[in-house]
């Protein structure tokens, strides 16, 4: 089964508002992470947050990290048309094997 | 730097019929991953190499589903015989040794009828 579970399933905003999408997980984590797939493409790595990590920032997108709650949050600041996507948060137990699981994604639409 | 690739990137074929896929990881890469994603869903991960070894294939089908990874570099993933519920798009994901950065190609998107 998987192990995130993302909130909402869909999000549709206007150009230039911020976007937030949350992602819970059932066990301890190594880091946590999260892809953005746009349509019909590969996943592309967007930010990565230790499990001793809070928050954590790369250009216009915020991470945070819960490990009490076991949940994180990803904000998209000043969105914009390109940032249509899916995006998916990935949990990483241990880091040495790499293995990711992966949540069911959140459907962003931003529109122009 | 060239990126993680695939072929085909489309393929369509009738239950029962045998399909093969073929994954080009980035130069260096030790570790290499098959995920299947489903319309709607996230990757769920089929199979994990390190080098030409399995670390991890407790969610293979292994009664249809096969991999290999000669050489340590590129992969195939095979079904045979195919079911309709194999339809999903099948992604190829690379990383470096002891990272869970993974990077990922285009995927095959298999169509059963």
């Amino acid at each position: 089964s998987q192990q995130g579970e993302e909130d909402p399933q869909a999000l549709s905003i206007q150009e230039g508002e911020n976007a937030t999408m949350n992602c819970s997980y059932k066990t301890s984590i190594n880091n946590l992470q999260w892809y953005r797939q746009n349509s019909g493409r590969g996943l592309v790595h967007l930010i990565l947050i230790r499990s001793n990590e809070r928050e954590k920032h790369s250009g216009r997108l915020r991470v945070t990290l819960d490990t009490s709650k076991k949940s994180s949050s990803l904000l998209i600041t000043a969105s914009r048309a390109a940032d249509t996507a899916s995006y998916f948060c990935a949990t990483a137990w241990n880091r040495n094997t790499g293995k990711l699981i992966f949540g069911q994604g959140t459907t962003l639409q931003v529109k122009p | 730097e060239a990126g993680v690739a695939q072929s085909p990137r489309y393929k369509i074929i009738e239950k029962r019929q045998s399909v093969a896929f073929w994954c080009n990881p980035i130069s260096g890469h030790a570790t290499l991953y098959w995920y299947q994603q489903i319309l709607g869903q996230g990757p769920k991960l089929l199979i994990q190499f390190q080098n030409n070894g399995v670390v991890d294939d407790s969610q293979l089908p292994k009664d249809r589903f096969s991999a290999e990874r000669l050489k340590g570099v590129d992969s195939t993933l095979k079904i045979q015989p195919a079911k309709l519920e194999d339809s999903a798009v099948y992604l190829c994901a690379s990383a470096i040794l002891d990272s869970s950065e993974q990077y990922f190609g285009p995927g095959t998107r298999l169509t059963v009828t």
